[in-house]
């Protein structure tokens, strides 16, 4: 079944840096468009990036401008987020997310492209502290 | 940025009678192809989000036909025709135009 696993959080001192993996399974990862997701404590989603299927475009919220790197390997089915210089405010729960849409039969390029996270995974918790 | 708000902040609903919420973006999500970019999740306790709905009414997969979304332009709804008890949970409506991706702050549905 269709499938994503986070991993790589823990807690983390401020201004360090952490990568945050996603294993994809059950689907053709290398089709569909991927997000990062997060969830401050008690708090409720914020957006943090998108990678196009084939990584070719990239978009961040600007909280994480310029800190924040989102990539794929879709050899290994592996969506990864790379937070450098991290804040207390960082701390959340990320939540990897796949897009509705499969790239291979819709043209993901068009002006018309809807963003929506179908599925989740469990998501991998962030702490940021000293 | 295009900025949600979503009323109530918390709703409490008897199992059986409706329920609604309400979602306002502060630029309209209408596409010129005619479509509604909004998106509704629930987010149950200790769990991840899943999709309701999306371009503004239509059901994701598995969903229950007692869940509706409707509204154009700026202003959104998401009701609930008859609540269960597994309703419970925080909703959450999301622009899915253009980035930054942004979503409502959450109503969080309660049973009575």
């Amino acid at each position: 079944q269709v499938q994503l696993v986070e991993s790589g959080g823990g807690v983390v001192q401020p201004g360090r840096s952490v990568r945050l993996s996603c294993l994809a399974s059950g689907f053709t990862f290398s089709d569909y468009v991927m997000y990062w997701v997060r969830q401050a404590p008690g708090k409720g989603l914020e957006w943090v990036a998108v990678i196009w299927f084939d990584g070719n475009k990239k978009y961040y919220a600007d909280s994480v401008k310029g800190r924040f790197t989102i990539s794929r390997d879709n050899s290994k089915n592996t969506l990864y987020l790379q937070m450098d210089s991290l804040r207390a405010e960082d701390t959340a729960v990320y939540y990897c997310a796949r897009d509705l849409h499969d790239c291979s039969s819709n043209n993901c390029y068009l002006r018309d492209y809807y963003y929506t996270m179908e599925v989740w995974g469990q998501g991998t918790t962030v702490s940021v502290s000293s | 940025d295009i900025v949600m708000t979503q009323s109530p902040l918390s709703l409490p609903v008897t199992p059986g009678e409706p329920a609604s919420i309400s979602c306002r973006s502060s630029q309209s999500l209408l596409h010129s192809n005619g479509y509604n970019y909004l998106n509704w999740y629930l987010q149950k306790s200790g769990q991840s989000p899943h999709l309701l709905i999306y371009l503004g009414s239509n059901r994701a997969s598995g969903v229950p036909d007692r869940f509706s979304g409707s509204g154009s332009g700026t202003d959104f709804t998401l009701q609930i025709s008859r609540v269960e008890a597994e309703d419970v949970g925080v909703y959450y409506c999301m622009q899915a135009l253009q980035p930054p991706l942004t979503f409502g702050g959450g109503t969080e549905v309660e049973i009575k």
